[in-house]
């Protein structure tokens, strides 16, 4: 079975600095995927990042970049130069690797506040 | 933005009562979910199907059923719906391919339908 545990209820950031959401997993799965994805007020989920458990490299994708810690199972998001528009419910998930039936796990999700 | 439609999209209903959330999709992707969030538990899985006539249960089954007898179409059922039912609900469509590969698997989701039982 997997869990992702995301130990942060909730967290502010004042307006153009980086903030580090923390993701950790747990899995007996060689071959994984790890995604964040961002939830505002509005109510969609959006998403926003995927990284691979074979990739190298950390994943980038705009200001968003996932830090990924294998030994540690840490998946964790950064966000660069925060924006208002960043203040939302960002959730971390992971997805067995393997061919077959699969679903995505998701954590209890952190709730960002970008203050001006 | 991927064509995934959910009806109804906000419904009150009293505890006993059969309820019916359709999702549909425009997409032709093979796996179709459907998670509930809460407050405090993020998005929890209650069935997904994997083609027509292909479900599985999934961490929070117990009250649900689903139907799936058109790929473009996933069903969920409230039997006797309770208070804890309770919910936003969301469909997801996915076409997942092996992790790292070019296909990554990222779940598309519906507008979630809000589900209220007095």
């Amino acid at each position: 079975a997997q869990k992702i545990t995301q130990t942060q209820p909730g967290m502010f950031v004042q307006e153009k600095e980086a903030v580090t959401l923390d993701c950790t997993y747990d899995t007996s799965d060689q071959s994984y995927g790890l995604f964040w994805y961002k939830q505002p007020s509005s109510g969609e989920m959006i998403f926003l990042i995927y990284q691979g458990s074979y990739d190298e490299q950390n994943a980038t994708e705009g200001r968003y970049s996932l830090n990924f810690q294998k030994a540690r199972k840490s998946a964790n998001l950064v966000i660069s130069a925060s924006q208002l528009g960043d203040s939302a419910m960002y959730f971390c998930a992971m997805i067995p690797g393997q061919e077959g039936r699969r679903a995505l796990t998701f954590g209890s999700g952190t709730r960002l506040q970008v203050q001006p | 933005d991927a064509g995934i439609t959910q009806s109804p999209r906000h419904k009150v209903t009293e505890t006993g009562t059969p309820v019916t959330l359709r999702c549909h999709q425009t997409e032709n992707h093979r796996y179709m979910y459907w998670y509930r969030q809460d407050p405090g538990h993020g998005l929890r899985l209650i069935h997904y199907s994997y083609g027509v006539k292909d479900t599985d249960k999934g961490e929070v089954s117990d009250g649900y059923s689903v139907s799936r007898s058109k790929t473009e179409d996933f069903l969920l059922t409230l039997e006797s719906a309770t208070s804890s039912q309770t919910s936003v609900y969301f469909c997801a469509i996915s076409e997942p391919g092996l992790a790292g590969g070019p296909n990554t698997g990222e779940l598309f989701f519906g507008e979630g339908s809000r589900l209220t039982v007095l």
